[in-house]
């Protein structure tokens, strides 16, 4: 079945310091992919959706500078938390949507923990 | 809100026992999904019903939905300690973009 790669799996950073975490389809082109952040024991709430090739659209209450997303080609899909804090510490989640078919792949996740 | 809720939060059984969740939403959709998460891992997508379905079966899974009530339920038979993860389910919202609304989650607990 289809795969969506995300990586790194976990990181831990200082705070005030900026991390990259990639979402990647591996065996199919996804036009747009989506952006969730999971907090200890709560629900998945979506940030941002990923265009291929334009802007993001973020959703309302998500700062788009504080959470750079960019979608720079068919199979990946970035997102930076600029200038972290610990607040930001959570399970980052992406999903894409399979250019031909329209289904949803999610990826494994990535935790990230700022010190 | 954006999300819609579900009961139990919490649930708790025995090995063999059949476990029930619920889910109601707000919107109209054009379908509901389930989804399993083990902790601290990713999703995996158990099923997909449709606006005008009303019962889909899969395996052990039994999932319903009553588009009047705006509420689906998740029935899991004869559970096993496997089975003991957190249950999301997630709706469309009416679009046919991919974007996904999220329950709360039931987080089910089978005790051997």
């Amino acid at each position: 079945g289809a795969v969506v790669s995300q990586h790194p799996s976990w990181v831990i950073c200082k705070s005030g310091t900026s991390v990259k975490i990639e979402c990647r389809s591996l065996d199919f082109q996804a036009t747009t992919m989506f952006w969730y952040r999971q907090f200890p024991k709560q629900s998945l709430m979506l940030m941002a959706t990923s265009n291929e090739g334009s802007k993001a659209t973020y959703e309302q209450g998500v700062e788009k500078d504080k959470f750079l997303i960019n979608h720079a080609s068919l199979t990946l899909s970035t997102l930076t938390v600029t200038s972290a804090h610990p607040e930001d510490s959570s399970f980052y989640i992406c999903s894409a949507r399979q250019q031909n078919t329209g289904e949803l792949f999610f990826g494994e996740g990535s935790r990230l923990t700022v010190l | 809100s954006q999300q819609g809720e579900e009961d139990p939060q919490a649930l708790s059984i025995q090995e063999g026992e059949n476990a029930t969740m619920n889910c109601s939403y707000k919107t109209s959709i054009n379908n509901l999904q389930w989804y399993r998460q083990n902790s601290g891992r990713g999703l995996v997508h158990l099923i997909l019903i449709r606006s005008n379905e009303r019962e889909k079966h899969s395996g052990r899974l039994r999932v319903t939905l009553d588009t009047s009530k705006k509420s689906s339920s998740l029935l899991i038979t004869a559970s096993r300690a496997a089975d003991t993860a957190s249950y999301f389910c997630a709706t469309d919202a009416g679009s046919n973009t991919g974007k996904l609304i999220f329950g709360q989650g039931t987080t089910l607990q089978v005790k051997p």
